[in-house]
């Protein structure tokens, strides 16, 4: 039983156009998400995160919006460069204890330029 | 600065062999985890540990075993490898709970 999905395996994006990566989730007990980011033969490595209490996180060209009533976050990264190109991993955590993240099966990006 | 640390990088083990995966961290942090990567699998997380001596099991935990004698090492050990063990494996560590995660740069292994 997947609490976060990403059900996109893969996506390619022209160079200069937005990336848009979609995440669902199913645990109402999640209150705190996370994308990271891997390239091959590397560990993934944070890029950017929101609270529930949010709606939109900006760093630079990264954007992360969150519809709690969907259970549905995004990530935007505008404009695309080729060096974005990488596997996108969305992660999720419960507001109680120590309850590890939880992440989906991550979405590959291509920045094609 | 290391950060996290994983050894060894590639590892070919044949069934019903045994080894440890090695993790230290340098940054002082408390909680160390375990995952494990399979193809279109994303990253399932195998033990954990809240401090040197607690250790808690995760989604898959069966085959492996932890141990967390100091806050720096998180050995994980693979007692009679399997095929189903064939997996890239990756050590995180966070300062606490509500902290992102720092991984290391994972551990390859085949299981022929």
């Amino acid at each position: 039983d997947q609490q976060v999905k990403q059900n996109s395996p893969s996506l390619s994006v022209q160079e200069g156009r937005i990336s848009i990566l979609n995440c669902d989730y199913t645990n109402s007990m999640f209150d705190y998400f996370l994308w990271y980011k891997k390239y091959p033969a590397e560990g993934p490595t944070f890029l950017i995160s929101i609270s529930s209490i949010k709606d939109k996180n900006e760093d630079g060209r990264f954007t992360v919006f969150l519809n709690k009533s969907a259970k549905h976050l995004s990530l935007h990264i505008v404009p695309s460069q080729p060096g974005d190109s990488a596997v996108y991993f969305c992660a999720a955590r419960e507001n109680s204890g120590n309850t590890p993240l939880v992440f989906g099966k991550g979405t590959r990006l291509s920045v094609i330029a | 600065n290391a950060g996290v640390t994983q050894t060894p990088k590639f590892r070919i083990l044949k069934i019903g062999q045994s080894m440890t995966l090695q993790c230290a961290q340098d940054m002082n942090h408390n909680y160390m985890y375990w995952y494990r990567q399979d193809p279109g699998m994303g990253l399932k997380l195998i033990y954990y540990s809240v401090g040197a001596g607690i250790t808690d099991k995760g989604e898959v935990p069966n085959g492996y075993n932890v141990s967390r004698s100091t806050t720096e090492d998180f050995p994980l050990r693979l007692e009679l490898a399997a095929p189903s063990q064939t997996s890239v494996y990756f050590c995180a560590s966070s300062a606490g709970s509500r902290n992102g995660y720092t991984f290391g740069s994972g551990t390859r292994l085949t299981v022929v």
